[in-house]
């Protein structure tokens, strides 16, 4: 595809059940930046890969986070347990290393969490 | 602790005008900032960005200028059009990419016909 994917595009859980998240980011495109915005807000910093390696994970807000990327391409993000303060919009973006463009992030539609 | 921060939550201008959107921040180490254009229900599409080398960049209508002793930064677009209507976030990163996106609050822009 052209663009960074996501799925699913809306996602409703009720308190304590698990949601999974995925990202296809842009082929080639070896890292890729998981982040949360809530309403309002500015998207901020979940976690980042490069490639299948989880190199900054600073932002995950608890343990119930957990985020994976085992082939180096497609990504989940894994919340556990879900809690009210979880419902946002989880947006995925994959740049690409090693040019100079490696600063311009490009973004997925997200995917908008609503706990109930 | 905000390290960019845009201080207008929404602006709006006249079709034809300048849109003077600004963004300020705090972190020195900033090396490289971006702005985003966001429509609802999408994510953030890239727009226009500055290296800190530099305090001018400039793609069509859009003009980012960066003021570095002032820690500043402002996207104008000129001629401003409805479709320009969006909410726009500032960001900025560091150490040569590959480091997370700092995001303002961003700035919601209403072009009026």
């Amino acid at each position: 595809g052209a663009g960074v994917s996501q799925s699913p595009r809306y996602k409703v859980a009720k308190r304590g059940q698990d949601v999974a998240l995925r990202c296809d980011p842009i082929s080639g495109h070896v890292s890729l930046f998981w982040y949360q915005q809530a309403l309002g807000q500015g998207p901020e910093f979940l976690t980042y890969f490069q490639n299948e390696a989880q190199l900054d994970k600073s932002g995950l807000p608890s343990d119930r986070f957990f985020a994976e990327r085992p082939e180096g391409s497609v990504s989940t993000l894994k919340i556990q347990r879900t809690q009210q303060e979880d419902s946002a919009v989880y947006l995925c973006a994959s740049s690409l290393a090693g040019t100079p463009k490696v600063y311009e992030q490009y973004f997925g539609p997200g995917t908008r969490l609503t706990v109930t | 602790d905000q390290q960019v921060k845009q201080n207008s939550p929404s602006l709006s201008v006249q079709e034809g005008r300048i849109s003077i959107l600004n963004c300020d921040y705090t972190n020195s180490m900033f090396d490289y900032f971006l702005w985003y254009k966001k429509y609802p229900a999408e994510g953030p599409t890239f727009l226009i960005s500055i290296s800190s080398i530099k305090d001018k960049n400039e793609d069509g209508r859009f003009t980012v200028f960066l003021n570095k002793s002032a820690k500043h930064l402002s996207l104008h677009i000129v001629p401003s059009q409805p479709g320009d209507s969006a909410v726009y976030f500032c960001a900025a990163n560091r150490n040569s990419g590959n480091t997370p996106l700092v995001f303002g609050k961003g700035t919601r822009l209403s072009v009026i016909a």
